[in-house]
Order: structure tokens, then C-alpha cells, then sequence
């Protein structure tokens, strides 16, 4: 599997944007580049997932790398629920296994 | 996105004995997978639960210890055997839906062995 890197953890002050870094620079161009997030003693939870374009929903936006080997998930304005354990993931399209980093662990300030 | 029942949501168990943690799904989905959670951990993939036949383990799982079930498009189970306190962990089920690109996780299983 490709893999990703992320920086340990990140802080934020409420309502401020985030911007979360992925590196993924053994990338294929069959890998679709995946967020998820874990809320404490939850499982992860999908956040969005993109190929080559910017990917935007209502959770967050997904800034992609032109040559994709980097991605940047972006929280408009943070709020106190968003604090979570954030992780890039690759998967090739299909019905594939994942496995996953380390992640980020998003601390946000009230 | 299908909606996961995991049973049970915790347990603590006496070492030597085994656990059998269940995974329901809500709809037929195509691919379903295992992970362990260890404390303070991300998640590592244990295996991937095939229907009708045997699951393909990930390198330091093996059956014998992990035994998995998965009988039909909407069920399978995790099998926790012969438990020591370093089997301690968050065990979540994943499944991934036919024509999806996404995964969807259980809230996981706590165990605690004592």
C-alpha cells in the first residue's frame, strides 16, 4: 500500500480554518485520496475522498496537489466537535482493503 | 452509507476464554473487514471477512487465533480466542458498499482482558 504522512497533531482555535497536510508522495494514479475522521470512542467516520480535482461537501473541502502528492483537508471554521483524530488514506478504486497512518490529532481552543 | 450494528459494545473477559463480537449490516455490502484499535493506536487491519469462504489475514494474524465468519452479505463475526491481557483492544468491523468508494465503520467492541 502507498503511504501517507501526517504531522502528529495540530491545533486550532474555534471558528478559525484548519488546514490539515497529507503527504503521499509514492502515490499511484489509480489511488483515490481518502479522509476520515475519529471522534473520541467512536470508529471513523468518512470526510471526504477525491482523485485529481478540489473536492468540496458540506463537511469540508479537499485541496489536491497538481502532481497529487499532497492533499490538504480544509475545515472552514472549526468548531469544538470537529476535535478528532483525522486520517489520509489512499485506496485504489474498487473494493479494496485500507490500512491506516498514524494521523493528525486536531486539538481546537474554545 | 450502510448503518453498522456491532454487538457487544464492551466486555471484560477472563484470559484463556474467547469472545465472538458480531457484525450486522443494514444492507448487502460488498466488502467487510476487521480491524484492531490498541490503546492510544491507529488502526491496523486484522483481515478481510470473504463471503463463503475462509478470510484472507493480514501478516501477524492467523486464523487459529482470529477466527472470522461471514455467511451472507450482511453478517459476520470476529472471533477473539484463547484471550491474554495483550489482546486488550478496540475491535471495529468495516464494510464497504457495491458501487462505493467509501467505508463505513462500527462503533467497535472494548475489550478488556483481565
Amino acid at each position: 500500500d502507498a503511504k501517507t504522512t501526517q504531522p502528529n497533531s495540530m491545533e486550532s482555535n474555534e471558528e478559525e480554518p484548519v488546514h490539515l497536510p497529507c503527504n503521499h508522495s509514492t502515490i499511484s494514479g489509480t489511488d483515490y485520496i481518502h479522509w476520515y475522521r475519529q471522534l473520541p470512542s467512536q470508529g471513523p467516520e468518512y470526510v471526504i475522498h477525491g482523485l485529481t480535482s478540489n473536492v468540496n461537501n458540506r463537511m469540508a473541502s479537499l485541496a489536491i496537489a497538481e502532481d497529487r502528492k499532497s492533499s490538504t483537508l480544509i475545515l472552514h471554521r472549526a468548531t469544538l466537535r470537529d476535535a478528532a483524530v483525522y486520517y489520509c488514506i489512499l485506496s485504489t478504486g474498487g473494493y479494496q482493503k485500507v490500512t491506516f497512518g498514524t494521523g493528525t490529532k486536531l486539538q481546537v481552543i474554545p | 452509507s450502510a448503518v453498522i450494528s456491532q454487538k457487544p459494545s464492551r466486555d471484560i473477559c477472563q484470559r484463556g476464554t474467547s469472545l465472538t463480537i458480531q457484525c450486522q449490516v443494514d444492507s448487502q455490502v460488498t466488502m467487510m473487514f476487521w480491524y484492531r484499535q490498541q490503546p492510544g493506536q491507529s488502526l491496523t487491519l486484522i483481515a478481510t471477512a470473504n463471503q463463503g469462504s475462509e478470510a484472507t489475514y493480514e501478516s501477524g494474524f492467523v486464523i487459529d487465533k482470529f477466527p472470522i465468519s461471514r455467511p451472507n452479505l450482511t453478517f459476520s463475526t470476529l472471533t477473539v480466542s484463547n484471550m491474554s491481557p495483550e489482546d486488550s483492544s478496540i475491535y471495529l468491523c468495516s464494510v464497504q458498499k457495491l458501487d462505493s468508494y467509501g467505508y463505513t465503520f462500527g462503533s467497535g467492541t472494548r475489550l478488556t482482558v483481565v
